[in-house]
């Protein structure tokens, strides 16, 4: 099963560049999230996505969209990448269910911004 | 607010020593509490859950119990092994009307042999 999926799983921008990071679950899961990883900081969550169609805003979602192409596809998109933005991005999913379900992890993607 | 607290790290320990992790929360209602595992270079994983007062999730010889009363989730582990060297982060979620985990800092274990 390849569970949920992210790519690239590195990535070298520069200061102003664009790009779309990809994620996407076979697990059928409606909810769906993008976490960044820091040092010392732990995940925080910059969106997520109830279902589809639906898109919220997470603790920190300024320089960042996010698009629910569908029930498998929830992309984070950097419209214009500032080196703040280095770190290391994950993509979740969660089954349907109540509170008690966990979330499920891509591998992540590590960007750098110069 | 919601919160998760956890030790800081980095711990290290040798090879068969006793493991505590400490995780203590700040949540309205009854949340679901989580451990997940990171191992380098992957994605975090679920290590165990519980999901109401008293409740003790274990899996891999891991285990921690939700405690109401003192808001705390600590994990443990009676011997720990090298293949056990990552990075655990305690976890909170709402049983209804949000969507959102909240997650710790993250606490760095490296075991020797």
């Amino acid at each position: 099963n390849a569970g949920v999926t992210q790519t690239p799983k590195f990535q070298v921008l520069k200061t102003g560049q664009s790009m779309t990071l990809q994620c996407a679950q076979d697990m059928n899961h409606n909810s769906m999230y993008w976490y960044r990883q820091d040092p010392g900081m732990g995940l925080r969550l910059i969106y997520y996505s109830a279902s589809e169609g639906t898109t919220d805003k997470g603790e920190v979602p300024n320089g960042y969209n996010v698009s629910r192409l569908n029930k498998r596809e929830f992309s984070l998109r950097l419209e214009s990448a500032a080196p703040s933005q280095t770190s290391v991005y994950f993509c979740a999913s969660r089954r349907p269910g109540t509170g008690n379900t966990e979330a499920f992890f891509g591998q992540g993607t590590r960007l750098t911004v110069v | 607010g919601n919160s998760v607290t956890q030790m800081e790290g980095p711990v290290t320990l040798s090879e068969e020593a006793f493991l505590t992790i400490n995780c203590t929360y700040t949540a309205t209602g009854y949340p679901s509490l989580f451990w997940y595992v990171q191992y380098p270079g992957e994605g975090l994983q679920l290590l165990l859950k519980a999901t109401k007062a008293d409740d003790k999730g274990s899996n891999k010889g891991f285990e921690a119990t939700y405690r109401k009363e003192t808001t705390s989730f600590h994990l443990e582990k009676g011997s720990v092994q090298v293949s056990d060297s990552a990075v655990y982060f305690c976890a909170l979620r709402w049983t209804s009307g949000t969507y959102k985990y909240i997650f710790g800092t993250g606490t760095r274990l490296k075991v020797l042999a």
